[in-house]
C-alpha cells in the first residue's frame, strides 16, 4: 500500500491568484494523477504525472492553467493558476499499481475561491 | 468510448432496508470494475472489486455481462454505510493502472 499526504489541506484564495498543491508518497512510484472532485459531481482525473518528463493532460484540462511538477519519484505538486471561483474544489493526489488492483488517494485539499 | 454510468446521484433508504446502487459499462472486452467509497470526512478508499467476488461490509457486486452491469447491493443498509459510492474501472497506460470514475451516487441511510 502506498500512505499519500497533501499540503494544504484546504485553502480559501482570491480569484486571479495561484496555489499549489503538495503530495508526498512513502514509497517511490511510477506514477501520480491528480484528480479533480467538485461538489456533489464525480473525480475526474486532470492529468499524469511521470518523473521526468511532462505531465499528460485529460481531455479538458491544460497545462496553462494546471502545470504539474514531478521532480522525484515520491513527491508531485499541481499548481491551480489565475483561479477563479469555478476552480473551488477538492483536488486529490493518487498513484497507482502495476496491477489492476487498487488506486490509493491523498486526503485531498479543499480548494474555496472567492 | 469506453466509461461507467452510474444512473442515481442520491439514493436515501431506511435503515434495515435493501440497498442497490446501479452501475453499468460500457467496455469492450472483459471489464474489470471496482466499487470505491468515501465516507465523510474521509479519503477515497477500495470498497470490493469484481474479480475478488468477496462480501465487504456486507456488500456484494455481482458483473452481468448480458445487462453490461455491476450493481453494488447489500441486503439490509446500516446508518454507517451512508457515503459516495462510485464504480470505476482500470485503464492501463506505461505500466501503471489508473482509473476512470463514474458519476457517484450520494447513499443516505435514514434512521
Amino acid at each position: 500500500s502506498a500512505v499519500i499526504s497533501q499540503k494544504p489541506s484546504r485553502d480559501i484564495c482570491q480569484r486571479g491568484t495561484s496555489l499549489t498543491i503538495q503530495c508526498q508518497v512513502d514509497s517511490q512510484v511510477t506514477m501520480m494523477f491528480w484528480y479533480r472532485q467538485q461538489p456533489g459531481q464525480s473525480l475526474t482525473l486532470i492529468a499524469t504525472a511521470n518523473q521526468g518528463s511532462e505531465a499528460t493532460y485529460e481531455s479538458g484540462f491544460v497545462i496553462d492553467k494546471f502545470p504539474i511538477s514531478r521532480p522525484n519519484l515520491t513527491f508531485s505538486t499541481l499548481t491551480v493558476s489565475n483561479m477563479s471561483p469555478e476552480d473551488s474544489s477538492i483536488y486529490l493526489c493518487s498513484v497507482g499499481a502495476a496491477t489492476p488492483s487498487e488506486q490509493y488517494f491523498g486526503p485531498g485539499t479543499r480548494l474555496t475561491v472567492t | 468510448a469506453q466509461r461507467v454510468t452510474q444512473p442515481e446521484k442520491l439514493l436515501s433508504v431506511f435503515k434495515g432496508a435493501p440497498v442497490e446502487l446501479k452501475c453499468n459499462y460500457s467496455y469492450s472486452g472483459s471489464p474489470e470494475l471496482f466499487w470505491y467509497v468515501q465516507y465523510s470526512r474521509q479519503r477515497l478508499q477500495l470498497l470490493l472489486r469484481h474479480i475478488s467476488r468477496e462480501s465487504i461490509k456486507g456488500f456484494t457486486a455481482d458483473l452481468n455481462k448480458g445487462e453490461t452491469s455491476f450493481h453494488l447491493k447489500k441486503p439490509f443498509a446500516q446508518e454507517e454505510d451512508s457515503a459516495m459510492y462510485y464504480c470505476a474501472y482500470p485503464t492501463y497506460c506505461s505500466g501503471t493502472y489508473k482509473y476512470i470514475f463514474g458519476t457517484g451516487t450520494r447513499l443516505k441511510v435514514l434512521a
